[in-house]
């Protein structure tokens, strides 16, 4: 079964402090996405990963900064959290690029992060 | 650019009133179209994928259905646990992935 797991399901943190969000998939995927949803919003892209230490900068990228250095674990950092930063965090996974049936992506459960 | 929007917004439903949900897309090229459900502080649960105009797929009391510019959800005879949002996607072919906004569906008992 496919099981995408993230570090916190519910984060607070001050501004101006440095945040870690962790995703792991344990599907052997290859390609790991972070986005935020937001009301009204949406999902959004942060940021996406086709292999490991590898980085593509998705549609919101300003603020948020990426590490892949194994393939089953792709974390977010916030540099410096500012209180626009906000938000609901889902990680997601899919096999890979090859084909439209190694598309599918699957989520983890979030983290909601709050800065204060 | 893709686009994607869903419609209604929302909509509440009496429990085995059925009823469909809409997402229309405009996509330089559908590699994909993808259906999610979504709990309220949680992550989107995958549903299905439509590849070609015409397709259907069907899980439960759910059937999604793709033309060339929109897919619908049938929900048939649905329940209270059918509660949630259900997100539409689209993917094209130069890989990129674009979520519609939601429809946040209610059924009450």
């Amino acid at each position: 079964d496919v099981k995408v797991t993230q570090s916190s399901r519910y984060l607070v943190k001050r501004t101006g402090e440095k945040v870690f969000l962790e995703c792991v998939q344990d599907m052997d995927h290859e390609n790991m996405f972070w986005y935020r949803q937001d009301p009204g919003l949406g999902l959004r892209l942060i940021y996406f990963s086709y292999d490991v230490k590898m980085k593509e900068k998705g549609d919101i990228p300003e603020g948020y900064s990426v590490s892949r250095e194994k393939k089953e674990r792709f974390s977010l950092i916030l540099e410096s959290a500012s209180t626009n930063q906000t938000s609901m965090y889902l990680c997601a996974s899919s096999l890979s690029g090859g084909g439209p049936s190694t598309d599918t992506q699957y989520f983890g459960p979030g983290t909601r992060l709050t800065v204060l | 650019e893709d686009q994607v929007t869903q419609s209604p917004e929302a909509l509440r439903l009496q429990e085995g009133e059925s009823s469909s949900l809409n997402c229309s897309y405009t996509v330089s090229g559908l590699r994909g179209l993808f259906w999610y459900r979504q709990d309220p502080g949680k992550g989107p649960e995958f549903l299905f994928t439509l590849y070609s105009a015409g397709e259907e797929k069907e899980k439960e009391r759910l059937k999604a259905t793709l033309t060339k510019k929109e897919s619908f959800l049938h929900i048939t005879a649905p329940k209270p646990e059918d509660s949630a949002t259900y997100l539409c996607a689209v993917q094209d072919y130069g890989q990129n992935f674009v979520f519609g906004p939601g429809t946040r569906l209610s059924v009450l008992p």
